[in-house]
């Protein structure tokens, strides 16, 4: 069975934390990412990566950053976190190929910033 | 840029009945994907069904079909003999340019009532 998993399903952090969220996918994807999901909002992508070491930002990356060591691991990183970053954080990884390139997503991770 | 617009936030439909969710996007290339996702409450994003532009037919995979008219840009998925288990939030997303990235809409949450 194809699987992203992301480390946390909940977690809680304090104002000011540098908070990472863990991403793996055990598919041998080129492609990750990184949404966040708001009540009527949908899903808003924060970054992507297309290969190792590699990482292009999406629509809102402001106070987030990402890393790329292996293939097959991609981490987010709040550096300094803020109650507006609370929500809901989705990864998913998909091939890098012409035609259906549906992606699989992991299980969410709900961050609470207090 | 790419952009998905679903203007039901919600939407009820009986047990067994048929029912449209709508789904229009905006794009300017000539090459491009549309996916829809359900997410029931327990927040997993499950893929349901893929409809490249250039494919001739409209996709159909068990109970969903895609209503594809690609002149009035429009992705309508249609849920045929609705199941209590199909109540969920569905996203419609479009994949275009590059690295395979996905731009979601707001979402549509659908009601299965007996």
């Amino acid at each position: 069975d194809v699987k992203v998993t992301q480390s946390s399903r909940y977690l809680v952090k304090r104002t000011g934390e540098k908070v990472f969220l863990e991403c793996v996918q055990d598919m041998d994807h080129e492609n990750m990412f990184w949404y966040r999901q708001d009540p009527g909002l949908g899903l808003r992508l924060i970054y992507f990566s297309y290969d190792v070491k590699m990482k292009e930002k999406g629509d809102i990356p402001e106070g987030y950053s990402v890393s790329r060591e292996k293939k097959e691991r991609f981490s987010l990183i709040l550096e300094s976190a803020s109650t507006n970053q609370t929500s809901m954080y989705l990864c998913a990884s998909s091939q890098n190929r012409v035609g259906n390139t549906e992606a699989f997503f992991g299980q969410g991770t709900r961050l609470t910033v207090v | 840029a790419q952009k998905i617009t679903q203007t039901q936030p919600g939407m009820f439909v009986q047990e067994k009945e048929a029912v449209t969710l709508d789904c229009t996007y905006d794009t300017s290339d000539p090459s491009y994907g549309l996916f829809w996702y359900k997410q029931p409450s327990s927040g997993e994003m499950i893929f349901l069904i893929y409809q490249g532009s250039y494919d001739q037919q409209n996709a159909t995979e068990g109970r969903y079909s895609l209503n594809f008219q690609k002149a009035r840009k429009s992705a309508n998925l249609v849920i045929s003999a609705s199941q209590l288990g199909d109540s969920a939030m569905y996203f419609c997303a479009i994949d275009a340019g590059t690295a395979s990235k996905l731009t979601f809409g707001t979402g549509t949450r659908l009601q299965v009532t007996l």
